[in-house]
């Protein structure tokens, strides 16, 4: 079984440039998260999706930052303008409807300038 | 609003030790407690997974403990190993609401051959 794939791996840009990140589920999940770990810290929920419908982005900074979950099954992360405390790996996770395990992929380490 | 703290932040051990990470959380409505593992530049893997009606879980040499009225939980590593070190993270899932999950800092692991 295929992991979670996310791309790019790395990103480096300037501040109020604009960056986007990608996730590809586990096949069959219906859950998706995208979680934000600054150094140091544990990582943080921004929003989580069900299907292509959003559960919970309460901890998501809305103006600006965006996420999309078009057919239910892959997802972008946006960033729009990026500031420089925006430096950290996001996360994207998935789980299957009724079970508590996330699966989580290998992240993309963005660095703003 | 629910907070989770591990202490130390670091540690390091000679190879053999029997090793206790602890976990504490501030609000007892939890859901189910989780024990990941981080790996450098990778996502996280999830070790054990314990339930709130539940005491603790078992996996090889990992075993996990979960005290909700007292908000702590530990996880003891047997005869640790060199392939041991990494990053352990404490998450709960808060009652109620999303599958979000509250995750501690994580504390550094290194095992010394």
């Amino acid at each position: 079984e295929a992991g979670v794939a996310q791309s790019p791996r790395y990103k480096i840009i300037e501040k109020r440039q604009s960056v986007a990140f990608w996730c590809n589920p586990i096949s069959g999940h219906a859950t998706l998260y995208w979680y934000q770990q600054i150094l140091g810290q544990g990582p943080k929920l921004l929003i989580q999706f069900q299907n292509n419908g959003v559960v919970d982005d309460s901890q998501l900074p809305k103006d600006r930052f965006s996420a999309e979950r078009l057919k239910g099954v892959d997802s972008t992360l946006k960033i729009q303008p990026a500031k420089l405390e925006d430096s950290a790996v996001y996360l994207c996770a998935s789980s299957h409807p009724g079970t508590d395990t996330q699966y989580f992929g290998p992240g993309t380490r963005l660095t703003v300038l | 609003k629910q907070e989770v703290t591990q202490i130390p932040a670091a540690l390091s051990v000679p190879e053999g030790e029997n090793l206790v990470l602890n976990c504490s959380f501030t609000d007892s409505a939890i859901y189910n407690l989780q024990w990941f593992r981080q790996d450098p530049g990778k996502g996280l893997t999830s070790l054990l997974l314990i339930q709130s009606s539940q005491r603790e879980q078992t996996s090889g040499r990992l075993n996990a403990s979960l005290d909700k009225s007292s908000g702590r939980s530990t996880l003891y590593i047997a005869a640790s190993q060199p392939g041991d070190s990494a990053t352990y993270l404490c998450a709960v899932r808060p009652e109620g609401g999303s599958e979000k999950l509250v995750f501690g800092k994580g504390m550094k692991l290194t095992v010394n051959p």
